[in-house]
């Protein structure tokens, strides 16, 4: 298993762009979940997923992001219009439900944005 | 609201003396904790977890950590620090009654161990 990986690693795009991330989870982990890091500060949750199911948003998830999960393996975070203060580091993390072992999160190695 | 706090940005140590990063934590019913350490450009690689059981957790690369549930503590200890061990830790903690797991993060301390 390769962990968790993440598509595109660096993005650079004008305000007002749209943009795509991917995550592709580990293999049988069922729950997905995505983070935003600036700089200087600890991940903030965004949102996450048990299988396909968007079980809950952050408030820092305004209606320009929209995540997706469809057949519960990978997702994709869009950020439509972009704005500046979108900028920064996007990372996915993985677990697997019920196990007293899988508490804890794997990430992946983050899609870092630039609005410009 | 649960929260976490780091209350160091930086910590220095010289190499193969003991470490200690610390943590305090908010939840408001019981705690699953974690720390983290991330590398530059990285993305965030596990080191421990307390989820139940004996206060002292023992984690990747000789890292501990001790809760301690009166002072709300979590602290990240080495008895003999690397230069290798130089990155950015974070404290995470999860409510165990929040079924869906999400982790609220401290701000991170940056550890720099000197030859």
């Amino acid at each position: 298993d390769t962990g968790v990986s993440q598509n595109p690693r660096h993005k650079i795009t004008k305000r007002g762009q749209n943009v795509t991330f991917r995550c592709d989870p580990i293999s049988e982990h069922n729950r997905l979940y995505w983070y935003r890091q600036t700089l200087g500060q600890g991940p903030e949750f965004l949102t996450y997923f048990q299988n396909e199911a968007q079980l809950e948003k952050s408030r820092l998830l305004s209606d320009r992001f929209s995540a997706e999960r469809p057949k519960g393996s990978f997702s994709t975070l869009e950020i439509q219009r972009t704005e500046q203060g979108d900028s920064a580091m996007y990372l996915c993390a993985s677990s697997s439900q019920g196990a007293l072992s899988s508490y804890e999160q794997y990430f992946g190695p983050g899609t870092r944005l630039t609005v410009t | 609201a649960q929260s976490v706090a780091q209350p160091e940005d930086q910590v220095n140590v010289a190499e193969g003396n003991p470490l200690t990063v610390k943590c305090t934590y908010s939840v408001s019913g019981n705690p699953y904790l974690f720390w983290y350490v991330q590398y530059p450009n990285r993305g965030l690689q596990f080191l421990l977890k307390y989820i139940t059981g004996d206060n002292l957790v023992k984690g990747s690369y000789g890292f501990e950590a001790e809760f301690n549930k009166s002072q709300t503590s979590f602290h990240l200890k080495k008895p003999s620090a690397l230069v290798s061990d130089s990155a950015l830790y974070f404290c995470a903690v999860r409510d165990k009654g929040n079924q869906g797991g999400k982790l609220i993060f401290g701000q991170g301390t940056e550890l720099s161990v000197k030859p």
